[in-house]
């Protein structure tokens, strides 16, 4: 079965600090990866998305992730924070065989960044 | 253009009542998405409409929670007999299915309290 994991359950950062949000998933075939973030009282939306190509992939307000197949991994990072990425972050993952496409989600990190 | 929306913002019930959740997905899009945020659970995976298919209903809880959709396009999550155990905001995706390289976009969710 797919499992994701998310190291970090609360980031607390100050404005202009680099960001880097573990994302480690268990899957033996070929998956899609994402990050997803909620902010404060919004509804989830998509920061970025890896399906295949070149492993490192630019997202939205300046966020990038980068895929490692042989570690499983799939990191998040920003090099400078600002107070207006404070939100929940989720990593999550489907697999791109015949088993629909329905995400398996990491536990959510919450980043609080500090102005 | 408009995005997955959802029905009621809020629902709060009585335990053993039956409830009914709206999703409305975004325009064209074939797939379609129930899952269910806790603070216990995190993000799960309930049930997955796509096209005229059979639904895999594989993420279910019980057989109290059943789901719908008709013409392609509305869903409708039923829970019957709500128990305290099913508060949580439940969230709506659709996405348009495309062999194993699909995003899925999010609507608010509903937030239900069983009392």
């Amino acid at each position: 079965a797919q499992s994701v994991s998310q190291h970090n359950h609360h980031v607390i950062l100050s404005e202009a600090a680099s960001l880097e949000l573990g994302c480690n998933y268990s899957y033996g075939g070929t998956v899609n990866l994402f990050w997803y973030v909620q902010y404060p009282g919004q509804h989830l939306q998509l920061l970025l998305k890896y399906f295949s190509g070149d492993p490192l992939v630019k997202g939205i307000k300046g966020f990038e992730a980068e895929f490692i197949k042989s570690k499983f991994s799939f990191n998040l990072r920003k090099p400078s924070v600002q107070w207006s990425d404070t939100a929940e972050y989720f990593c999550a993952v489907n697999a791109r065989d015949n088993q629909g496409g329905k995400l398996i989600f990491g536990q959510g990190t919450e980043l609080s960044v500090k102005p | 253009g408009a995005g997955v929306s959802q029905s009621p913002s809020n629902k709060v019930t009585e335990k053993g009542k039956d409830v009914e959740l709206r999703c409305d997905p975004i325009s064209g899009h074939t797939a379609l998405y129930w899952y269910r945020q806790s603070l216990g659970q995190g993000l799960e995976f309930l049930i997955y409409f796509q096209g005229n298919s059979a639904p895999d209903k594989s993420g279910l809880p019980s057989d109290r929670f059943s789901a719908e959709r008709t013409g392609g396009s509305v869903s409708t999550l039923t829970i019957q007999r709500t128990q305290q155990e099913d508060s949580a905001v439940y969230l709506c995706a659709s996405s348009l299915a495309l062999a194993g390289r699909e995003t899925q976009y999010f609507g608010p969710g509903t937030r239900l309290l069983v009392l």
